[in-house]
């Protein structure tokens, strides 16, 4: 089946060290997002890619980057990683010009 | 900017029966989407239901249906013959309908409402 995948699930890193995460799809969209979901708040986008063009949310962190290399993966890095970066990030993608978002699992990060 | 507020952080229901959630919202924008989406525990969102501001007539998906009040800006979820499966975590979601280039449409999201169906 098509689907939105994000690697590894669970993610503990150390308060300071960079930590990478992956997402890949196999449903061929030209369009992929990132949303932070932290504890009990509303999932908030930090940037999305259309093609290899990189859309950054204006309030999203300069430690915050991501990368896509070709249209089935893209990454999320986080360079110094701090406590209130503990959060479910989900990846999601979508058709150029449609509105509907299709979403992976997530991937829970612990800063310790 | 547009908010969403979803006012029931958690609700619980009865295998069986019925029940809705509850969602409203603020924009100036005329012409946009709404969005229910579903997250069970460790999955991924799905998207349960949509709605178009311009239609008048109620979405509707099986069990799922939707009460949309454009002029109060409400958008609730009813869930009719609630199963163990509809456990999760409930988004309420906007769109704007006009195109923000850079080849998106951006979502808003509410903070969610925890549902479990109770054997």
């Amino acid at each position: 089946d098509a689907m939105v995948i994000q690697n590894p699930r669970y993610q503990v890193t150390q308060f300071g060290k960079p930590v990478t995460l992956s997402c890949s799809q196999t449903l061929n969209h030209n369009v992929m997002y990132w949303y932070q979901q932290k504890s009990s708040q509303a999932p908030k986008l930090l940037f999305h890619y259309y093609d290899k063009d990189f859309n950054n949310e204006a309030d999203t962190p300069d430690n915050f980057q991501s990368r896509r290399p070709n249209t089935s993966f893209c990454f999320l890095d986080i360079r110094s990683p701090g406590l209130g970066d503990a959060a479910m990030y989900l990846c999601a993608t979508s058709r150029e010009g449609d509105y509907e978002q299709y979403f992976g699992p997530g991937t829970r990060l612990t800063v310790t | 900017a547009q908010t969403v507020t979803q006012s029931q952080p958690e609700m619980s229901v009865q295998e069986a029966e019925t029940v809705t959630l509850s969602c409203t919202y603020d924009t100036s924008e005329n012409n946009y989407y709404l969005f229910w989406y579903k997250q069970p525990p460790s999955r991924q969102m799905i998207l349960v239901i949509r709605q178009e501001a311009y239609k008048q007539q109620n979405a509707t998906e099986n069990r799922f249906s939707v009460n949309f009040q454009k002029a109060a800006k409400s958008f609730s979820l009813k869930i009719s013959d609630s199963q163990l499966g509809d456990t999760a975590m409930y988004f309420c979601a906007f769109m704007k309908a006009s195109y923000s280039g850079a080849g998106s449409y951006q979502l808003t999201f509410g903070k969610g409402t925890k549902l479990s169906v109770i054997p």
